[in-house]
């Protein structure tokens, strides 16, 4: 367990409307990244975070956006979510070395009408 | 550009039997490492198990191991003694592994297993 938290866990929204997820960690990790995952995907990374205030974007990065204001919080930011965006959404933190492993929140399933 | 492909979408086998899961990638860094994930029904995403690149030896993580053939760039999982409970969606993943950056994965299609009595 690695102390991630995703909040909401289950969102129904409408086309146009902007959304926000968060994700919560109590280990101080420097890393935080949010994918998303559709069927026949896999999961997708959409932005990533270095640090507070650094933060850069992934293979899905179009139509969102994300910020980090403290170590422990990371937003994702559908500024207008459309239908294609209706997915389960994922928070993850890396651990340092030597194997830079992944450990992801419950995930946050989403679904844009 | 790195890319993972699990050509397996389904598997089954029995209970106590062993089952190897294919992945197969495509990188042109010269460092990497390659991660397995599971999936139960419930969603939440397990880390299995990790091999380095220049890792001499397959890496081992109880029941779990990974068969790693550079050459072939194929990273099977192999889980030995099958339970009922690995029934799941599993997941393969490969990064860069330079050291200092982020560590952004890259997923493939996953394999659902399914365990049977």
């Amino acid at each position: 367990d690695a102390g991630i938290t995703q909040s909401p866990r289950h969102k129904v929204t409408e086309t146009g409307t902007p959304v926000t997820l968060r994700c919560h960690q109590t280990e101080n990790h420097r890393y935080m990244y949010w994918y998303r995952q559709d069927p026949g995907h896999g999961l997708r990374l959409i932005h990533y975070s270095y640090g507070v205030k650094d933060t850069d974007k992934g293979e899905v990065s179009d139509g969102y956006s994300v910020s980090r204001s403290k170590t422990e919080d990371f937003l994702l930011t559908l500024e207008s979510a459309t239908s294609s965006q209706t997915s389960v959404y994922f928070c993850a933190i890396s651990r340092d070395r030597p194997t830079y492993e992944q450990y992801f929140g419950p995930g946050t399933r989403l679904t844009v009408t | 550009a790195q890319k993972i492909t699990q050509t397996q979408p389904g598997m089954f086998v029995q209970e106590k039997e062993a089952v190897t899961l294919d992945c197969t990638y495509d990188t042109s860094d010269q460092s990497y490492g390659l991660f397995w994930y599971k999936q139960p029904s419930s969603g939440e995403m397990i880390f299995l198990i990790y091999q380095g690149s220049y890792d001499e030896q397959n890496a081992t993580e109880g029941r779990y191991s990974l068969n790693f053939q550079k050459a072939r760039k194929s990273a099977n999982l192999v889980i030995s003694a099958s339970q009922l409970g690995d029934s799941a969606m599993y997941f393969c993943a490969t990064r860069p592994e330079d050291t200092g950056t982020a560590s952004k994965l890259t997923f493939g299609t996953g394999t659902r297993l399914q365990v049977t009595l």
